[in-house]
């Protein structure tokens, strides 16, 4: 079956602090991954995507490349900012059969510190 | 851009009372809404798909007489937890795609969320 781990929190940093979330997942087929991120007290917003191997997503100085190889989306940033503290969620979607499901991991909580 | 208005925030019944959960689309219309479930440290689940007009397809162990799902328009669905118990407190969230959109390159716009607490 479809599945996403994805590395627990909380992860604390100082700012400018270089960032990585590990995300792995288990599919059939070719999914689609995200990258979804909830500011306190909002909903969840797309941060980024890729939809092929190797494709990279990329948005507010966070990037991800889609690694079939490792079966992995790791978010990166390289220098963080108080204001990007947030729950960040790993997804994906598999395309194909009766329906089309977001798949998300356990979301992992970023508390920048200044 | 596409905004979801989930309501309430936040909520706190006695066992034994329904409470029921409203997600509009403000700008856009939603054929279809999908509502997660997310316990403590773990993964956004997904319950349940409406598509406006028809009847909700509910995912494996979701008990459909439970949760009654109505999404009689393009704009409003609503998720109702009935006869609540303690074991259904948890944080609900709803999420939905613009009418006509393909899930391949649409994101899914979703609402702030719900914190159930059941006492």
């Amino acid at each position: 079956g479809n599945s996403v781990t994805q590395m627990e929190g909380p992860v604390t940093l100082s700012e400018e602090a270089f960032l990585t979330i590990n995300c792995t997942y288990t599919a059939t087929g070719y999914p689609s991954l995200f990258w979804y991120v909830q500011y306190p007290g909002e909903g969840l917003q797309l941060l980024l995507k890729a939809t092929k191997a190797d494709d990279k997503g990329s948005n507010k100085g966070f990037e991800a490349t889609y690694r079939k190889e490792t079966t992995s989306f790791h978010l990166e940033k390289g220098s963080v900012q108080v204001s990007d503290s947030a729950v960040y969620f790993c997804a994906l979607l598999n395309y194909g059969g009766a329906t089309n499901k977001l798949i998300f991991g356990t979301g992992t909580l970023l508390a920048v510190q200044p | 851009g596409a905004v979801v208005s989930q309501h309430p925030s936040r909520v706190i019944c006695k066992s034994g009372t329904s409470v029921k959960i409203e997600c509009r689309s403000l700008d856009f219309q939603a054929t279809t809404m999908f509502w997660y479930r997310q316990f403590p440290k773990q993964s956004l689940m997904l319950m349940a798909t409406s598509n406006e007009g028809s009847k909700a397809t509910y995912e494996q162990g979701v008990e459909k007489d439970k949760f009654l799902i109505n999404h009689a328009s393009l704009t409003l669905s609503t998720l109702t937890v009935t006869s609540a118990h303690p074991e259904d407190s948890s944080f609900y969230i709803c999420s939905s795609r613009e009418a006509g959109a393909s899930s391949y390159n649409s994101p899914l716009h979703f609402g702030n969320g719900t914190r159930l607490t059941v006492t």
